[in-house]
């Protein structure tokens, strides 16, 4: 069964601080791994990672697709109260659907 | 320029109702898609369309739910005969193409009293 599976599932942390997410995944026809952002309902877009782009950074964001691991990182610096959300992580599958990992609630507190 | 939108935001309608829940996507957008998020889970993928037709419909539970998507742009979500557990969140996003990323709506929250 495909599964996309995230860790920690919450985390609590104070500003300033670097926290370092990961998403682990087992998907056939594996096409690209997305991170989101989800405050509220809508989840933002932060990142797409595919075998030919298995880095991105994005200011004090950053996140690493490590395809022999079939893992991903994200990896935040300088933590700002903003920051808190829920960070999804997702596995596109043939270009169709998303798998979706549960997601890390992360806290910053000031 | 302007976002995926979803109405109505908000939805509370009595066990055995119907309902019609909308998705407009970006302008330009090929692909669509519907995703159900339960609270404390992930989003879970319900149906997608390429254009006009459905080119994925193996996430919708049972044959309660349908969707359509007549003019390859805006696309209707309708549940039949609404139960408790078709309470959650109903997102709909869209994509530039299949296989790009997915930019998310606000959402409908539906709550089956």
């Amino acid at each position: 069964e495909d599964k996309v599976v995230q860790s920690p599932l919450s985390l609590v942390v104070h500003e300033g601080d670097t926290v370092t997410l990961n998403c682990s995944y087992e998907v056939t026809n594996f096409r690209s791994l997305l991170w989101y952002k989800q405050e509220k309902k809508a989840p933002t877009f932060l990142f797409m990672l595919t075998s030919s782009g298995i880095e991105k950074k994005s200011g004090r964001l950053s996140s690493i697709l490590d395809k022999k691991e079939l893992s991903s990182i994200l990896n935040i610096t300088a933590t700002q109260t903003g920051d808190s959300a829920i960070y999804l992580c997702a596995v596109d599958q043939a270009g169709t659907a998303l798998i979706f990992g549960k997601g890390t609630t992360l806290s910053v507190s000031s | 320029g302007a976002g995926v939108s979803q109405t109505p935001s908000n939805k509370v309608t009595e066990k055995g109702k119907y309902v019609e829940l909308r998705c407009d996507p970006i302008s330009g957008h090929t692909a669509l898609y519907w995703y159900r998020q339960s609270l404390g889970q992930g989003p879970e993928f319900l149906i997608y369309f390429q254009g006009t037709g459905a080119a994925d419909d193996s996430g919708l539970p049972n044959d309660r739910f349908f969707a359509v998507r007549p003019e390859g742009s805006v696309s209707t979500l309708k549940i039949q005969r609404t139960e408790r557990g078709d309470s959650a969140v109903y997102l709909c996003a869209s994509s530039p193409k299949v296989g790009g990323e997915q930019y998310f709506g606000p959402g409908t929250r539906l709550t089956v009293t």
